[in-house]
């Protein structure tokens, strides 16, 4: 039973474009909700996180949205650059407890 | 300063044999926790341990994982009687106190590969 879903496996944008990755959630409970970005052997980093009051989360290039009444999330990067050629995760919690659930990945590739 | 670091970065055994994984987490970080990500899946959480509390081992998926944490630092992960279905990518990560209502951010280790033959 996956409670993060993230539906697309990989995306492909040309460089200076939007890339939108999509996350769609199941458990109404979840309160905060967290990206993070996956170069091949490396750990996950954390990179743009909103909590549920908010709907919008605004970090320079990476935009966060929640839409709570449809559970979903995206991630918006604009403009797109090569080096965001990543799998990215999306993940979330309740209680803003440490126990985050994760989506299985999209994988990113922004051609150049 | 260095970040979480995990060994071996690979390891290959077989079927029944035990292994250890270790992770050394960021200084300071008093929260460490165990997560895996099985082929095509998202990162599972296993355990977590924070100061001297209880670790939380409700992620654990049988008795044949346990983990430990010594002296509030180093983590080890280890797997008894593995099985091909334990072959994943196991990654620790650590973050600073965490207090109820706030979540603070984990940062991750690159991982230990373990395949089982």
């Amino acid at each position: 039973d996956q409670q993060v879903k993230q539906n697309s496996p990989s995306l492909s944008v040309q460089e200076g474009r939007i890339s939108i990755l999509n996350c769609d959630y199941t458990n109404s409970m979840f309160d905060y909700f967290l990206w993070y970005k996956k170069y091949p052997a490396e750990g996950p980093t954390f990179l743009i996180s909103i909590s549920s009051i908010k709907d919008k989360n605004e970090d320079g290039r990476f935009t966060v949205f929640l839409n709570k009444s449809a559970k979903h999330l995206s991630l918006h990067i604009v403009p797109s650059q090569p080096g965001d050629s990543a799998v990215y995760f999306c993940a979330a919690s309740r209680d803003s407890s440490y126990k985050l659930i994760f989506g299985s990945g999209t994988r990113l590739l922004v051609r150049p | 300063g260095a970040g979480v670091s995990q060994s071996p970065s690979n390891k290959v055994t077989e079927k029944g044999k035990d292994v250890e994984l270790r992770c050394d987490p960021i200084s300071g970080h008093t929260a460490l926790y165990w997560y895996r990500q099985s082929l095509g899946q998202g990162l599972e959480f296993l355990i977590y341990f924070q100061g001297n509390s209880a670790p939380d081992k409700s992620g654990l998926p049988s008795d044949r994982f346990s983990a430990e944490r010594t002296g509030g630092s180093v983590s080890t992960l280890t797997i008894q009687r593995t099985q091909q279905e334990d072959s994943a990518v196991y990654l620790c990560a650590s973050s600073l106190l965490t207090k109820r209502g706030y979540t603070d951010t984990q940062y991750f280790g690159p991982g230990t590969r373990l395949t089982v033959l």
